[in-house]
């Protein structure tokens, strides 16, 4: 089974409106991490934003706000107001195990355009 | 993700030849972590060392990849007698340490085995 699931393979956005990126995850370990990364044409990954699963809020990164729905195991990104510097490749990625975490497991990702 | 050092950023390489990737962590971050992205994929997990140790390896594949931390200077990944499959994107990745709550790219190495 997949561990990371990103269903919308490409999305569409207005500018200055919000977007919501989809992802799932699988995980029977009580203790997880959740991450979000944008991956722009020039290549390199940056890191967006974090939510662990004992946290009690949503996490939140300027424009970018995660809907953490641990019962479903949904962790969607939110972006406000679209900017076209948005427009890039979005990755969820989740790590299991709490001290001992090693690794991160991706999705495949979402391909975002801003369109103005 | 400003501080974790990859080089080359391009790196062209023949039909088995070696490939030494570099990857400098954000400073005092003690654990690294290499990634392999295929075209239209998401990154696929491979080693995670610290200083002077293997922790992981179980995503490396058996034969001709191999990976260090030095105690000294940067991590390296070692791809021998390079093919074809081997290009792709390699990312570096730091954490300060466990639980993982954040972890930083390096802007990646594109290897192409021609």
């Amino acid at each position: 089974a997949q561990k990371i699931t990103q269903t919308q393979p490409g999305m569409f956005v207005q500018e200055k409106e919000a977007v919501t990126l989809d992802c799932t995850y699988d995980t029977s370990d009580p203790s997880y991490g959740l991450f979000w990364y944008k991956q722009p044409s020039s290549g390199e990954m940056i890191f967006l934003i974090y939510q662990g699963s004992y946290d009690q809020q949503n996490a939140t990164e300027g424009r970018y706000s995660l809907n953490f729905q641990k019962a479903r195991k949904s962790a969607n990104l939110v972006i406000s107001a679209s900017q076209l510097g948005d427009s890039a490749m979005y990755f969820c990625a989740m790590r299991e195990g709490g001290g001992s975490a090693r690794q991160l497991t991706f999705g495949s990702g979402t391909q975002l355009t801003v369109l103005p | 993700n400003a501080g974790v050092m990859q080089n080359p950023r391009h790196l062209v390489r023949r039909r088995g030849q070696e490939a030494r990737l570099r990857c400098s962590p954000v400073k005092g971050h003690s654990h690294v972590y290499w990634y392999r992205q295929l075209p239209e994929e998401g990154l696929k997990f491979m080693v995670y060392l610290q200083k002077e140790n293997i922790i992981d390896e179980s995503g490396m594949p058996k034969e001709r990849f191999s990976a260090e931390f030095p105690k000294e200077g940067p991590s390296i990944l070692r791809i021998q007698q390079v093919v074809r499959g081997d290009s792709a994107a390699y990312f570096c990745a730091s954490s300060p340490g466990q639980p993982v709550t954040e972890a930083f790219f390096g802007q990646g190495t594109r290897l192409t085995v021609v």
